[in-house]
């Protein structure tokens, strides 16, 4: 099955230690992207990569770091610098070949930090 | 800076009821518009995909419709059912292609057996 997967589902940690989400595709998608939800904020955008090797930064990028060594994998660092890191954080793919852009999600990561 | 937002951001309705869910955005130079189901706490589905040339998109009882020109967006669901209790989120595309999309806040529906 293709698809998206985010590991792990729930995530604690203490405020001060950085932590490191995984984000994996199979879709064989070019772009791939980083999510945050917020209640009642609905998503906003923190990182997305067109490319293996080259990534941009979203709306939130203050004090979370990625890298994009391979195609199929887009994890993301929350470093003990973002000051509100409590949060659902939902990983991306789109196609870019094809013309469409529809975009696929995973089933997403609950961070939280106390 | 493109904005989107949802009207209404809650809705409650009895089972059997057509309805719409509307969405605006500020700067009708969009490349798509894309629909999306979130159960609660989990990931987005994607529901129906309207690229900028298009005026409307369907999916069994769900039909989304387009009017770049004006910058909205409705989806229309028809005969709902208790299983179309969700939050539904709507989302546009700049033209730059590859370049992530801005959400509205969604509309939480509850459909009431």
């Amino acid at each position: 099955d293709g698809g998206i997967t985010q590991s792990p589902k729930y995530l604690f940690r203490k405020e001060g230690q950085n932590v490191t989400l995984s984000c994996e595709q199979n879709l064989n998608h070019d772009a791939m992207y980083w999510y945050r939800q917020d209640p009642g904020q609905g998503l906003r955008l923190i990182y997305y990569s067109q490319i293996v090797n080259d990534f941009q930064k979203g709306d939130i990028a203050e004090g979370y770091s990625v890298s994009r060594e391979k195609k199929e994998s887009f994890p993301l660092t929350v470093t003990s610098a973002q000051k509100n890191p409590t949060a659902f954080y939902l990983c991306a793919s789109t196609p870019t070949s094809g013309g469409t852009y529809e975009q696929y999600f995973g089933p997403g990561t609950r961070l939280t930090v106390t | 800076k493109q904005e989107v937002t949802q009207i209404p951001a809650a809705l409650s309705v009895p089972e059997g009821e057509n309805l719409v869910l509307n969405c605006s955005f500020t700067d009708s130079a969009i490349y798509n518009l894309q629909w999306f189901r979130q159960d609660p706490g989990k990931g987005l589905t994607s529901l129906l995909l309207i690229q900028s040339s298009q005026r409307e998109q369907t999916s069994g009882r769900l039909n989304a419709s387009l009017d770049k020109s004006s910058g909205r967006s409705t989806l229309y669901i028809a005969a709902s059912q208790p299983g179309d209790s969700a939050t539904y989120l709507c989302a546009v595309r700049q033209p730059r292609g590859a370049d992530g999309l801005t959400f509205g806040k969604g509309t939480h529906l509850i459909i009431q057996p």
